[in-house]
């Protein structure tokens, strides 16, 4: 499982609430990634950090924002929650295997907006 | 726009068969290609992966199949299990290692006895 952890595995909220979300990761690797997956669109990039304080967007970033102040913890925060990012949100990091940096996935949040 | 296209979108193969998901991608600059198997409830992990140096790569049941020419590149799964039930997504990323995956959309495939 590439030492990642996410927290909470399920969360319900409701609409307008901030939602924050954390990934840690015990193995100190750079590159960190948030993903949110839903039905008929695969696994959709919505942030992603390339080290302490250094982040970028990704193709669904509107209403997503993270912070990276440490290099084990990759917080996402919705904003306001709205009932289209009820999803499954994944964190990945990216590690070397077999001479190829490869993305690996923690377990996933489960979130519901009502 | 979606840059790699995957299909079928379900799967249903017969215990012992052969099991085929295709993917199609656009960006010439896409230089690795891994495959991820997900089952109900985990996050999806790193099955098998392939570069476009090679047409073929085979480890245990799974095979990809890669066709630069065309850009496709395909997943077979030989003697296939009900333990193989699974979501599978095919992925594609330039050349650079840290470069953003881009996935395509799964297929759910069924093994059914």
């Amino acid at each position: 499982d590439a030492g990642i952890t996410q927290s909470p595995r399920h969360k319900v909220t409701e609409t307008g609430t901030p939602v924050t979300l954390r990934c840690h990761q015990t193995e100190n690797h750079r590159y960190m990634y948030w993903y949110r997956q839903d039905p008929g669109h695969g696994l959709r990039l919505i942030h992603y950090s390339y080290g302490v304080k250094d982040t970028d967007k990704g193709e669904v970033s509107d209403g997503y924002s993270v912070s990276r102040s440490k290099t084990e913890d990759f917080l996402l925060t919705l904003e306001s929650a709205t009932s289209s990012q009820t999803s499954v949100y994944f964190c990945a990091i990216s590690r070397t295997s077999g001479g190829q940096e490869t993305q690996y996935f923690g377990p996933g949040t489960r979130l519901l907006v009502l | 726009q979606q840059q790699v296209k995957q299909s079928p979108q379900s799967l249903i193969v017969q215990k012992g068969g052969i099991s085929i998901i295709n993917c199609a991608y656009e960006n010439t600059a896409f230089d690795y290609f891994p495959w991820y198997q997900q089952f109900p409830g985990k996050g999806p992990a790193l099955l098998i992966a392939i570069r476009p140096d090679v047409s073929e790569k085979k480890e245990g049941r799974f095979t990809i199949s890669f066709n630069k020419s065309a850009k496709q590149f395909s997943l077979h799964i030989m003697d296939s299990q009900p333990g193989d039930s699974a979501t599978y997504f095919c992925a594609a990323r330039g050349a650079f290692g840290n470069e953003k995956l881009t996935f395509g959309t799964g297929t759910r495939l069924t093994i059914i006895p």
